[in-house]
């Protein structure tokens, strides 16, 4: 039981390039969402999944595309670099749970990503 | 709108000594939960405690307590007999408005456990 993975671990970009971010969970969770963090704040939700085809926005969403094909696994997008971009990466996962229980997400070990 | 406010960037304690870091919220929902995470210097969330809103009492973890005050707003994490594996960021979260077990997140605090 591997939780939550994470690939790359680091990833250096050259302005307008693309990449996708690999996330993936074999918890069989329901739910799954990616966040970043930049230096001094917390971590700000990006875009997330409630199901397999279904994906919604974030606080931070511009930049970015999901999809989600899988259960498991729910990749981040990014079509054409830009410095503001340069973060930390974290996917998480969980548990479709009723509001008020204690369903914690789980996250991955992040994605250092550096645009230059 | 949702709000976390965590107004100590930093602190410091010494080690086995209690600390507690502070956590204001402020939201419309009647139900809410607030979370704590600890971020040490390889970078993982780890999840430490959990409040729900109408929990009856403070939420106990081993050494980590969550000094809930619901008419104050506040949720501060109590770290009790430090250990210099307690040195990290910590960040108080809460269930987020877009449902599906989001969090929003404060700005952390950097606590150094001094030998």
């Amino acid at each position: 039981n591997a939780g939550v993975t994470q690939t790359p671990k680091f990833q250096v970009l050259k302005t307008g390039q693309s990449m996708t971010l690999q996330c993936a969970q074999d918890m069989n969770h329901e739910y799954m969402s990616w966040y970043r963090q930049d230096p001094g704040m917390g971590l700000r939700l990006i875009h997330y999944s409630v199901g397999a085809g279904i994906t919604d926005q974030g606080e931070v969403p511009n930049g970015y595309n999901v999809s989600r094909s899988t259960t498991e696994d729910f990749p981040l997008r990014l079509l054409s670099a830009a410095p503001s971009q340069t973060s930390v990466y974290f996917c998480a996962s969980s548990y479709a749970g009723v509001a008020g229980r204690t369903d914690t997400q789980y996250f991955g070990p992040g994605t250092r990503l550096t645009v230059l | 709108a949702q709000k976390i406010t965590q107004t100590q960037p930093g602190m410091f304690v010494q080690e086995k000594e209690a600390v507690t870091l502070d956590c204001t919220y402020d939201t419309s929902d009647p139900s809410y939960g607030l979370f704590w995470y600890k971020q040490p210097s390889s970078g993982e969330m780890i999840f430490l405690i959990y409040q729900g809103s109408y929990d009856q009492q403070n939420a106990t973890e081993g050494r980590y307590s969550l000094n809930f005050q619901k008419a104050r707003k506040s949720a501060n994490l109590v770290i009790s007999a430090s250990q210099l594996g307690d040195s990290a960021m910590y960040f108080c979260a809460m269930r987020a408005t877009t449902g599906a077990n989001n969090l929003f997140f404060g700005t952390g605090t950097r606590l150094t456990v001094i030998p």
